[in-house]
């Protein structure tokens, strides 16, 4: 496709149970991003990906996240044990080396 | 992570007015300086980027001033309209730091009809 895809757009799940949002980057992007983000607030930053590699994963805010990327395309970001206060707005961005990033739609992540 | 501050963290600006959102970094290894426009219930679109061999940058309405030696950088919106009441994200990245984009806190502009 033309821009970064992201599945489901909308989420709503159970206290406790696993979600995983799928992110697809531009093709031939090498870097993807995933920021979370709440209502009205600013983009925090999640984990950075070079390729397949993650060189930068300090803002996975506890070990409930994991994130995966394989074949230097499509990432995978996985909650387990959602909590209310994982409810949020997840992004995710892909971008060339030295350009700006492209984001995607977003996912609106409700835990109830 | 390596931080962009920015501010006002929210601005009124009346229609035909100029609004004026400032960054400032700290790692002098960034070479890249984009800005995002953010919708409500949308993702944030690249806006207007500029590279510190420039110190102005003009699209349209939208202009970046970058000073290098004090490690600042700011959108300036001319004649600004209602329709652009976003939220606005400046960032940073570089080759030398990994290529990794590092955003702002983001400032909210509502223009005032």
């Amino acid at each position: 496709g033309a821009g970064v895809s992201q599945s489901p757009s909308n989420k709503v799940t159970e206290k406790g149970k696993d979600v995983e949002l799928r992110c697809d980057p531009i093709s031939g992007h090498t870097a993807l991003y995933w920021y979370r983000q709440s209502l009205g607030q600013g983009l925090e930053f999640l984990i950075y990906f070079q390729g397949n590699s993650a060189p930068d994963k300090s803002g996975l805010p506890s070990d409930r996240f994991s994130a995966e990327r394989t074949g230097g395309s499509v990432s995978t970001l996985t909650i387990q044990r959602t909590q209310q206060e994982d409810s949020a707005v997840y992004l995710c961005a892909s971008s060339s080396r030295g350009w700006g990033a492209f984001f995607g739609q977003g996912t609106r992540l409700t835990v109830v | 992570q390596q931080q962009v501050k920015q501010s006002p963290q929210s601005l009124i600006v009346q229609k035909g007015g100029i609004s004026i959102i400032n960054c400032a970094y700290e790692n002098t290894a960034f070479d890249y300086f984009p800005w995002y426009q953010q919708f409500p219930g949308k993702g944030p679109a690249l806006l207007i980027a500029i590279r510190p061999d420039v110190s102005e940058k003009k699209e349209g309405r939208f202009t970046i001033s970058f000073n290098k030696s004090a490690k600042q950088f700011s959108l300036h919106i001319m004649d600004s309209q209602p329709g652009d009441s976003a939220t606005y994200f400046c960032a940073a990245s570089g080759a030398n730091a990994g290529n990794m984009l590092t955003f702002g806190g983001g400032t909210r502009l509502m223009v005032k009809p």
